[in-house]
């Protein structure tokens, strides 16, 4: 069964600092593997999807990549600001479709 | 639409009631799938359908949950006896095909009292 870690629960930086938010999964045998932002009491808004056979994708200040062999991808968001804050997920779609979370990464960027 | 819908955005039930939950998905999405988040947790799958049939329901929890989608458009997440346990937020998503980018609903926050 895939499990999804996301490391760390929560992360607090200044206001235009360049970060990086990790994702691991334990089966290499995914589909896509997306990104998402929740805010609070909100849904999830999509924000970068990779597909098994790409390496990375980009979004304006986001860069996210994948990397099968190791079973991690990375979230980088450069420049970060205020509005940044909020909680990131990651989920893999393996064969059977359905999404698998972590349980989030709860940023906050600090004017 | 614009967007995958739900209502009611909140519901609060007394313990043992019966609750409906509706999911809107974007128009000419085939795939639907239903998610349970618990407080400070990522979302766990419940069920899956593809236009009108239900392929997964592996993630329902109990028999007192049971989903449809009978015209392949809307989505009616029923719990039945409500128990302390079933509140959550319930999340819907919806995607062209199964396996592409599943577009998220605002979710319906029951309080099972």
């Amino acid at each position: 069964k895939q499990e999804v870690t996301q490391i760390p629960a929560a992360l607090s930086v200044p206001e235009g600092e360049n970060l990086v938010l990790n994702c691991s999964f334990t089966d290499s045998a995914i589909y896509n593997l997306q990104w998402f932002r929740q805010d609070p009491g909100k849904g999830l808004t999509s924000l970068l999807l990779i597909q098994s056979s790409q390496r990375e994708q980009t979004s304006g200040r986001l860069n996210a990549s994948l990397d099968k062999s190791s079973g991690r991808s990375t979230l980088y968001i450069a420049a970060s600001q205020p509005g940044d804050s909020a909680t990131y997920l990651c989920a893999d779609s393996g064969s059977a479709r359905q999404l698998t979370f972590g349980s989030g990464t709860q940023l906050t960027v600090l004017p | 639409g614009a967007g995958v819908s739900q209502s009611p955005r909140y519901k609060v039930a007394k313990r043992g009631q019966d609750v409906a939950l509706r999911c809107d998905p974007i128009s000419g999405h085939v795939s639907l799938f239903w998610y349970q988040q618990a407080l400070g947790q990522g979302p766990e799958f419940l069920t899956y359908f593809q236009n009108e049939a239900q392929l997964d329901k592996s993630g329902l929890p109990s028999d007192r949950f049971f989903a449809e989608r009978p015209e392949g458009s809307v989505s009616t997440l029923k719990i039945q006896r409500t128990q302390q346990e079933d509140s959550a937020v319930y999340l819907c998503a919806s995607s062209e095909l199964g396996g592409g980018a599943q577009y998220f609903g605002p979710g319906t926050r029951l309080l099972v009292l």
